[in-house]
C-alpha cells in the first residue's frame, strides 16, 4: 500500500492568514492526489483532484500543487469556515489517506 | 443531484457480522461509470478505505480487511451493502458510503459522501 504522511498534524492560524499543508507519498504517485475538508460530525467534502484541480464551487483561495511524492494544499486569506481537518488521498487502489491536519483558530 | 444515505444497526456484538446498506438517490447505480465505496473513520482517527463495487458486482477490497469484508450491490433497490465479519472493538467507527467518480484512468475521487453512521462493537 502507498503510505500518505501529512504535516503538520495540527496548526493554529488566524483569519486572513495564509497556510500550507504538506502531504508526502511513500512512492511516486504522479499527480494522482486529492484533498478533502472535514468538519466535526460531518462527512468529508471533496476540494481538489489530481493535485491542483479545484472542484466546482470550491473558493479560489484554496489551491493545490505538487507531483511525484510531495504535494501541498494552500489556503490564502483564511476564512472562519475554513477551520477544519484536511486530508490528502492518493488514487491508486488500495486508496489511502493521510492522517489529517487539523487547522485551528489561533 | 446524487445523494447517499447509510443505514444499519448502531450496535454490534463482538465476533458477529456488521451489516450496513447505502441507499442512492438522484441517480442510478446501474447507469455505470462510477464505483461505490465504503470508508470508515475510527473515533478521533483518520479515514480508512474499505473497498468498492461496480454495478456489475466487480469488487476490490483493501488488503488488511479483505478476509472479512463483502460488498454487494442490489441494482433493483439502487443500494449497495457492506458486511464485515468477526468484528472486534477495533471495528467501532463511523462508516461512510461514497461514490467514486473517475474522469480518466487514475483521476478519481470520492464525491458525494453519505452523512456517515456510527457503529459500536460492544457486548
Amino acid at each position: 500500500d502507498i503510505q500518505m504522511t501529512q504535516s503538520p498534524s495540527s496548526l493554529s492560524a488566524s483569519v486572513g492568514d495564509r497556510v500550507t499543508i504538506a502531504c508526502r507519498a511513500s512512492q511516486n504517485i504522479s499527480s494522482y492526489l486529492n484533498w478533502y475538508q472535514q468538519k466535526p460530525g460531518k462527512a468529508p467534502k471533496f476540494l481538489i483532484y489530481a493535485a491542483y484541480n479545484l472542484q466546482s464551487g470550491v473558493p479560489s483561495r484554496f489551491s493545490g500543487s505538487g507531483s511525484g511524492t510531495d504535494f501541498t494544499l494552500t489556503i490564502t486569506s483564511l476564512q472562519p469556515e475554513d477551520f477544519a481537518t484536511y486530508y490528502c488521498q492518493q488514487s491508486y487502489v488500495p486508496y489511502t489517506f493521510g492522517q489529517g491536519t487539523k487547522l485551528e483558530i489561533k | 443531484q446524487v445523494q447517499l444515505q447509510e443505514s444499519g444497526p448502531g450496535l454490534v456484538k463482538p465476533s458477529q457480522t456488521l451489516s450496513l446498506t447505502c441507499s442512492v438517490s438522484g441517480g442510478s447505480i446501474s447507469s455505470g461509470g462510477y464505483y461505490w465505496s465504503w470508508i470508515r473513520q475510527q473515533p478521533g482517527k483518520g479515514l480508512e478505505w474499505i473497498g468498492y463495487i461496480y454495478y456489475s458486482a466487480s469488487t476490490y477490497y483493501t488488503p488488511s480487511l479483505r478476509s472479512r469484508v463483502t460488498i454487494s450491490v442490489d441494482t433493483s433497490k439502487n443500494q449497495f451493502s457492506l458486511k464485515l465479519s468477526s468484528v472486534t472493538a477495533a471495528d467501532s467507527a463511523v462508516y461512510f458510503c461514497a461514490r467514486v467518480r473517475t474522469v480518466a484512468g487514475l483521476i478519481n475521487w470520492f464525491d458525494p459522501w453519505g452523512q456517515g453512521t456510527l457503529v459500536t462493537v460492544s457486548s
